[in-house]
């Protein structure tokens, strides 16, 4: 069982919706920030959406703010990232990162990722 | 919100020493970075956290072979006795207010 496991990645046509899911295991969730941060074909790292530990406080980068709503699920130890309106230029593999405590936005341990493609 | 510079390419010989450079923007000369390895196909890895003052904290099962410095605007990875495994891209990471993350461009390192 790894401690961090996204799912819900795949193909999806320009204007389209997707929910990616991360499962998360062996550690104290709800103790914890986490982060979407994604990967397109290539390219370097971008950070996405970051979200708190208890949930009352949300962040994304400019180019998806409007547009994907990050939440989290603390009883079930699940973080999700609500994707819409999805542009040519989302593809990308989307990792799911947790915060150190103490420090919220260093990420301290990723998951394997899950791919989208946005393609018409 | 802080930019970090990272030069796109490096190579070392095996069993060699390597140093990499991660560059604050000069505003912000003194935050603190981390620094993550990406090895070919796999995901993202934290490795350290190098503080302005040069101190370093290595992730859970790092190596001693990496380490971490700084100097002003500079924090730099230092990983020692090359292994090929370390052919990876690195990636610097730092962030301003709240959980706003700025990435650095990534440095792929070649083990000659």
């Amino acid at each position: 069982e790894v401690p961090l496991e996204e799912s819900g990645g795949g193909l999806v046509q320009p204007g389209g919706s997707l929910r990616l899911s991360c499962a998360a295991s062996r550690f104290s969730f709800n103790r914890s920030a986490m982060s979407w941060v994604r990967q397109a074909p290539g390219k370097g790292l971008e950070w996405v959406s970051g979200i708190s530990a208890t949930g009352d406080i949300t962040y994304y980068t400019d180019s998806v703010r409007g547009r994907f709503t990050v939440s989290r699920d603390n009883s079930k130890n699940t973080l999700h990232l609500e994707m819409s309106s999805l542009r040519v230029d989302d593809t990308a593999v989307y990792y799911c990162a947790r915060g150190q405590a103490g420090a919220a936005a260093l990420f301290d341990l990723w998951g394997q990722g899950t791919l989208v493609t946005v393609s018409s | 919100q802080p930019v970090l510079t990272q030069s796109p390419s490096a190579s070392a010989s095996l069993g060699a020493s390597v140093k990499l450079t991660c560059t604050l923007s000069s505003r912000h000369n003194t935050y603190a970075i981390a620094w993550h390895q990406q090895q070919p196909g796999k995901a993202p890895r934290y490795l350290l956290k190098i503080d302005s003052d040069g101190s370093h904290t290595k992730g859970d099962g790092i190596p001693d072979r990496f380490s971490g410095s700084s100097s002003g605007a500079e924090r730099y990875l230092t990983i020692s006795s090359l292994q090929s495994e370390d052919e990876a891209a690195y990636f610097c990471q730092t962030w301003g207010t709240g959980l706003h993350v700025v990435f650095g461009g990534g440095t792929k390192l070649i083990v000659l």
